[in-house]
């Protein structure tokens, strides 16, 4: 089975680090691109960041530029989102996917269950 | 960056009535266009991807066309289960933005 899941989020203060990963199973992780969305409390989806399967090229979103890393460990089929410098607008609930079947249109056909992080003093 | 603006932001409609969702990009994106559909509290599940492809086990009652700036969703026959938000997004360029989603409510 095809599956995601999301780990690492949690409640940190203003200023503070968070990583979150997310392990693939069920798919040849190194074959495809994989990307991190985002949604506050009450908003909408909001495009994070994605890198490509061999993890030589990585893109994102100006909100997180200069704070946020996303990089891959094919190895260990994982994907990390590194959180720097977390301001209180970074709360939402974070969810990985996968681009299995689009073929270079980078949808996002396979998703994780999201998970939290929540910053706050 | 590439603004997408999606038409309306919510509507109420019937089982069974054809229901059309409008998605507006600030600039040509040729047809780098996704559709999802929200469900409150859960992931997001690609519907529609190319501007007009349809992912596997979605049903046929849900389309997507159009090319360049302006797409369409459209659901031919509103079900039960179809209750929900859904969101456009670009992949022509990155930032791949989304537009801000257009919930769809029983009347």
């Amino acid at each position: 089975e095809v599956q995601l899941l999301e780990s690492g989020g949690g409640l940190v203060q203003p200023g503070g680090s968070l990583r979150v990963s997310c392990a693939a199973s069920g798919f040849t992780f190194s074959s495809y691109a994989m990307t991190w969305v985002r949604q506050a409390p009450g908003k909408g989806l909001e495009w994070v960041s994605a890198i490509s399967g061999s993890g030589t090229a990585t893109y994102y979103a100006d909100s997180v530029k200069g704070r946020f890393t996303i990089s891959r460990d094919n190895s260990k089929n994982t994907l990390y989102l590194q959180m720097n410098s977390l301001r209180a607008e970074d709360t939402a609930v974070y969810y990985c996917g996968a681009d299995t079947v689009t073929v270079g249109y980078y949808g996002v056909d396979v998703w994780g269950q999201g998970t939290t992080v929540t910053v706050s003093s | 960056d590439i603004q997408m603006t999606q038409s309306p932001s919510s509507l109420s409609a019937s089982v069974g009535d054809r229901v059309t969702v409008t998605c507006r990009a600030s600039q040509s994106i040729s047809n780098y266009l996704n559709w999802y559909q929200q469900k409150p509290g859960k992931a997001p599940k690609l519907l529609i991807y190319a501007a007009s492809s349809l992912q596997s086990v979605v049903p046929s009652r849900f389309s997507g066309s159009g090319s360049g700036t302006d797409f369409t969703l459209t659901i031919s026959s509103l079900q039960p289960e179809d209750f929900a938000t859904y969101y456009c997004q670009q992949t022509y360029s990155s930032p791949r933005t989304f537009g801000q989603g257009t919930k769809v409510e029983i009347k």
